[in-house]
């Protein structure tokens, strides 16, 4: 059974900052591109940007381009969404999913990380 | 950017059908935008209802449906029940399948 299980939620200050995760499971964690997407409280769904974990290739939205970077790490399964300054603006809940940028395989997500930031 | 357009709210009668629809700022939606169509309950995670215009997930109900509609994504859902009731994202790719941007969402009452 195909999983994503992210880690748990954070709290931060402003200034501070942040790598999340994204661990896959039931599935060759290499061969599938991974999405990151983001959601503020109340609103709606953002993509973010895809990584694939098979050679790290990765791209951004250009809306998020320059302020987060995304890894991942095929020994142990895991990508990654990295903060090097969080703002209180980057207070949402971030969803991973396995097969977005992919366009014809199913999509799985993850559980979400919530993430709040504040001072 | 292009800007994905959504209703807002639809409402349907229980047993009834509805159709949410899915347009592009940059023209007709087509299968080559891959569409895909996710519910999403309050405080839950998303859940992948269908892929690449008109396929489901396993877990599915029937009485879903995507397809492509007068240049336009559409999920169509035939005998709403009362645990339909969420908000739906569609997601349409651009450049190739490598970029994507989700609708505003349409929150689905059943009543």
């Amino acid at each position: 059974e195909v999983q994503l299980v992210q880690s748990g939620a954070e709290v931060k200050k402003p200034g501070e900052s942040l790598r999340i995760s994204c661990k896959g499971f039931g599935y060759s964690f290499s061969a599938y591109w991974i999405g990151w997407v983001r959601q503020k409280p109340g609103k709606g769904l953002e993509w973010m940007g895809i990584i694939y974990p098979g050679d790290s290739d990765t791209i951004y939205s250009p809306s998020f381009q320059g302020q987060v970077s995304m890894s991942a790490d095929k020994s142990s399964s895991t990508a990654y969404l990295q903060w090097s300054t969080l703002k209180a603006s980057d207070t949402a809940k971030y969803y991973c999913a396995r097969g977005l940028g992919e366009g014809e395989v199913k999509v799985y997500w993850g559980q979400g990380t919530l993430v709040t930031v504040s001072s | 950017q292009a800007v994905v357009t959504q209703e807002p709210s639809l409402t349907v009668s229980p047993g009834g059908t509805v159709t949410l629809t899915c347009g592009s700022s940059t023209g007709a939606v087509t299968s080559d935008h891959y569409p895909y169509w996710f519910q999403q309950k309050p405080g839950q995670a998303p859940k992948t209802m269908i892929y690449d215009t008109s396929n489901k997930h396993s877990w599915t109900p029937a009485r879903f449906s995507g397809s492509l509609l007068g240049g336009k994504a559409a999920l169509t859902l035939s005998g709403a029940q009362p645990e339909d009731e969420a908000e739906y994202y569609c997601l349409v790719s651009y450049n190739g399948t490598r970029s994507g941007i989700f609708g505003g969402g349409t929150k689905l009452t059943v009543l």
